[in-house]
């Protein structure tokens, strides 16, 4: 797992507070995703960057908001979340140029509760 | 579109005995189909793959995978389980025009000592 590391790994917030997911890949990857893992459900893609630039935007509400400055760092920024927003949130990564033969590296995740 | 389903929400065996998990999928064009697993307060860990080739893929910890095109399979099997591949078992499909996963909902494994 020291391949894609994400901080903080738990997370409690109420919904009228703002913070920050991060994300790091330390493989020289060049597209990054966000994931949402709920219990007993597939996982949700959230968003996906390649060469830093949004290339998916999974009908996410605004209240989540993506930010990746460069290939190696991703963030996801919370406001105003509601408790079904509680979940894991999982970041991975994959080199793209490899064709589409490539694999997704996923990290340990943050485990969100919105109080 | 693309998908996949995971008949199975849990699967139980002894230590010692063969496991399997099953997949099925749904794909438009070829697939591409791979096998993560998530151990407890972790992330996914890739296990392996199958792109093209041998239908016969094998990958980490003595797991390997059948691919079955007419019965659009994809079963992970390991011949002896341990007490230590008790996880979560997710199964993803990708389109061959497409860089998108479509994951399972998962399959839990316990084996038992």
């Amino acid at each position: 797992e020291t391949g894609v590391t994400q901080t903080p790994r738990h997370l409690v917030m109420g919904m009228t507070n703002k913070k920050s997911l991060k994300c790091e890949q330390h493989l020289g990857h060049n597209a990054m995703y966000w994931y949402k893992q709920s219990a007993k459900k597939p996982l949700e893609l959230m968003f996906v960057y390649n060469f830093k630039e949004q290339t998916e935007n999974n009908s996410v509400p605004s209240r989540f908001s993506p930010e990746c400055p460069n290939s190696s760092h991703l963030f996801l920024h919370l406001h105003t979340l509601q408790p079904e927003d509680s979940a894991l949130y999982l970041c991975a990564s994959s080199q793209r140029t490899s064709g589409l033969q490539e694999t997704q590296y996923f990290g340990p995740g943050t485990r969100l509760l919105v109080l | 579109a693309q998908s996949v389903a995971q008949p199975e929400d849990q699967v139980n065996v002894a230590e010692g005995n063969p496991l399997t998990v099953k997949c099925t999928y749904s794909v438009s064009g070829n697939p591409y189909l791979f096998w993560y697993v998530q151990y407890p307060n972790r992330g996914l860990q890739f296990l392996l793959k199958y792109i093209t080739g041998d239908n016969l893929v094998k990958g980490s910890y003595g797991f390997e995978a059948e691919f079955n095109k007419s019965q659009t399979s994809f079963h992970l099997k390991k011949p002896s389980a341990l007490v230590s591949d008790s996880a979560l078992y997710f199964c993803a499909v990708r389109d061959e025009s497409d860089y998108k996963l479509s994951f399972g909902a998962g399959t839990t494994v316990t084996v038992r000592a």
